[in-house]
């Protein structure tokens, strides 16, 4: 099994400034054949069902505002708020879709301080 | 607008079976992945497993594979999720999800139920 962690566990960022998360998976998820990361990031927040932020690693989802971008290839991947807003306060999940049995990492909880 | 709409909240004892339910809404049922994940209280989400309700492939994870039985129907755009013994340890939130596709190998998450919380306790 690919294996996903992430750190910090927890990030508490003021308003209005940076917040970087970063994930790192065992295996390699970069796809040679298509030159893709099969890397998603998740957000959710409290009492809420995930919802889908960035996928192929740097690829935004519609509707997601622009602060939130991901980034890295390989094994090493980071997401990115560049200007934390107060709705931003949630668990966020990086997740492998390169094999089965598919991985998520264990979150990190981003506050605001 | 696409919608995954879950069964509602079960409390069941030890022993006991159950099925839950996922209804998928706004586009193709049987042309995307459904995948179920369980997230146990204040805990990190864990991919169970997958199915693809076109042909009914379905993938497992190990650590659930003999657990729990993931199967589908297309005539009423539904993925279920059932066990036939439960435990105290199976307490948690499923959640369904759609994944995106190509081929034969199902991507990210774009679509999510709101989650089922089944608490089962004697």
């Amino acid at each position: 099994d690919i294996v996903m962690t992430q750190s910090p566990e927890y990030l508490a960022v003021s308003l209005g400034e940076r917040a970087t998360i970063k994930c790192r998976s065992s295996q390699n998820v970069l796809y040679s054949s298509n030159n893709y990361d099969y890397l998603a990031w998740y957000q959710q927040k409290p009492g809420q069902s995930p919802k889908l932020l960035i996928y192929w690693a740097s690829t935004r989802e519609s509707g997601v505002p622009e602060r939130f971008s991901g980034s890295g290839s390989g094994t090493d991947f980071t997401l990115t708020i560049s200007s934390l807003q107060a709705e931003d306060v949630a668990v966020y999940f990086c997740h492998q879709y390169y094999s089965f049995p598919f991985t998520f990492g264990p979150g990190t909880t981003v506050d605001i301080k | 607008e696409v919608q995954l709409v879950q069964s509602g909240p079960e409390m069941k004892k030890p022993g006991e079976s159950l099925i839950i339910s996922c209804q998928g809404f706004g586009y193709t049922f049987s042309r995307y992945w459904i995948a179920w994940v369980r997230q146990k209280p204040g805990k990190g989400l864990e991919w169970m497993g997958i199915i693809y309700p076109g042909d009914s492939d379905t993938r497992y994870n190990p650590s659930f594979r003999g657990q729990v039985t993931i199967s589908a129907g297309t005539s009423i755009n539904t993925a279920y999720l059932r066990w036939s013994s439960l435990k105290a340890s199976d307490t948690a939130i499923y959640y369904c999800a759609r994944a995106e596709w190509e081929v034969v190998h199902p991507y990210y998450f774009d679509h999510w139920g709101q989650g089922t919380l089944v608490t089962v306790s004697s």
